[in-house]
């Protein structure tokens, strides 16, 4: 079974709108962590938030939020106020297992396209 | 702060060469990552490190594959011989005591 599953499509939105990118996750360990990841077509891997599972709070950095059920196992990335500069992949991940043996896994990916 | 900087940020071979990918991580961190991004397979790990010595290999795709971290600040990928499937963007990321993994530049492989 896929520990991160990213199913959308390309996404398009319209700039300054918001855009939930969707993200589902498979693990029995009690304690890890959910991170975003943007790539644009520059190539380079850039993070934009982070939510452990324990923590009460949903993340939020500037213009993302993550939407964190627990029970759904689900951690949507909302942009909102989409800017051009929002295009490009983003790839959600999982890290399980804590100290040294803990570990990256990504999902494949969405595209977000931005229009003006 | 500098970030992750990997060497070289392009490179072109032909098939049977070796090829050295290199990388320096943040300072201070303790944790080195390689990854291996394609379309085909996405983002993959193929090894990490941490205080230098390796932790998880198995991502390693085979025995031309190998990985070393002599020290805190460097640690470099091999392939010998290379082959046309190796083309890839090729990964390293550091981390330190916070979960966040920050990515180098990449470098990004043909093999001809």
């Amino acid at each position: 079974a896929q520990k991160i599953t990213q199913t959308q499509p390309g996404m398009f939105v319209q700039e300054k709108e918001a855009v939930t990118l969707d993200c589902t996750y498979d693990t029995s360990d009690p304690s890890y962590g959910l991170f975003w990841y943007k790539q644009p077509s520059s190539g380079e891997m850039i993070f934009l938030i982070y939510q452990g599972s324990y923590d009460q709070q949903n993340a939020t950095e500037g213009r993302y939020s993550l939407n964190f059920q627990k029970a759904r196992k689900s951690a949507n990335l909302v942009i909102s106020a989409s800017q051009l500069g929002d295009s490009a992949m983003y790839f959600c991940a999982m890290r399980e297992g804590a100290g040294a043996n803990s570990k990256l896994t990504f999902g494949k990916g969405i595209t977000l396209s931005v229009r003006p | 702060d500098a970030g992750v900087i990997q060497s070289p940020r392009h490179e072109v071979t032909e098939m049977g060469q070796e090829v050295t990918l290199r990388c320096k991580p943040i300072s201070g961190h303790d944790y080195l990552f390689w990854y291996r991004q394609t379309m085909m397979r996405g983002l993959e790990l193929l090894i990490y490190f941490n205080n230098n010595v390796p932790i998880d290999d198995s991502g390693m795709p085979e025995d031309r594959f190998s990985a070393k971290m002599p020290n805190a600040s460097f640690s470099t990928l091999k392939i010998q011989p290379s082959e046309p499937r190796d083309s890839a963007v090729y990964f390293c990321a550091s981390r330190g005591i916070q979960e966040t993994q920050y990515f180098g530049p990449g470098t990004r492989l043909l093999v001809l």
